[in-house]
């Protein structure tokens, strides 16, 4: 039972790379949600995804697109990559009675 | 309207002592209020919530006390201890909704 699982766990990217952040659940939860964790910050929403085939932006959405694939499936992608991009992302699912979240993934845009 | 505040940004507790965490909230609408605890390189897990029918919650050594007329709620570590090192981070949500407000979170160091 893993849970929530985040690939790749580290990244490095020149500013202008693209890469996608892969997130897949395997709670059968509807809910899936990309979060962004600055130091000061808290943890920010960049897109959720209520149901399978819906997505909706977060606070922060700018610079970002996500897939909803398929109900285990949630996927983030960076098209442009920015310094201020560089952050901790976590994805989480939804259990109806608060979140689980993933591992992590660290990224740094140089 | 959709900040929760949170205090302090950092706290120090000797073992065995209690760690408060203080959080407070503008929405009045909020019906669903977690505490998720963190460690280092790892993500956010929910460790207890609370719905504000009640006023306080208790599990374990942690303890949720809500008031919702001033509209705070905080965290009560008991008897703390060197493992309840993390950070941790208050909430609220709507329940249906689909957007959780964090708290910018409090690092909890426990000297032992």
């Amino acid at each position: 039972n893993a849970g929530v699982t985040q690939t790749p766990k580290f990244q490095v990217l020149k500013t202008g790379q693209s890469m996608t952040l892969q997130c897949a659940q395997d709670m059968n939860h509807n809910s899936m949600y990309w979060y962004r964790q600055d130091p000061g910050m808290g943890l920010r929403l960049i897109y959720y995804s209520a149901s399978e085939g819906t997505t909706d932006k977060g606070e922060v959405p700018n610079g970002y697109n996500v897939s909803r694939l398929n109900k285990r499936e949630f996927s983030l992608r960076l098209e442009s990559a920015a310094p201020s991009q560089t952050s901790v992302y976590f994805c989480a699912s939804d259990k109806g009675y608060g979140y689980t979240f993933g591992s992590g993934t660290r990224l740094t845009v140089v | 309207q959709q900040q929760v505040k949170q205090s302090p940004q950092s706290l120090i507790v000797q073992k065995g002592g209690i760690s408060i965490i203080n959080c407070a909230y503008e929405n009045t609408a909020f019906d669903y209020f977690p505490w998720y605890q963190q460690f280092p390189g790892k993500g956010p897990a929910l460790l207890i919530a609370i719905r504000p029918d009640v006023s306080e919650k208790k599990e374990g050594r942690f303890t949720i006390s809500f008031n919702k007329s001033a509209k705070q709620f905080s965290l009560h570590i008991m008897d703390s201890q060197p493992g309840d090192s993390a950070t941790y981070f208050c909430a609220a949500s709507l329940t249906g909704g689909f957007k959780t407000i964090f708290g910018a979170g409090t690092r909890l160091f426990v000297k032992a």
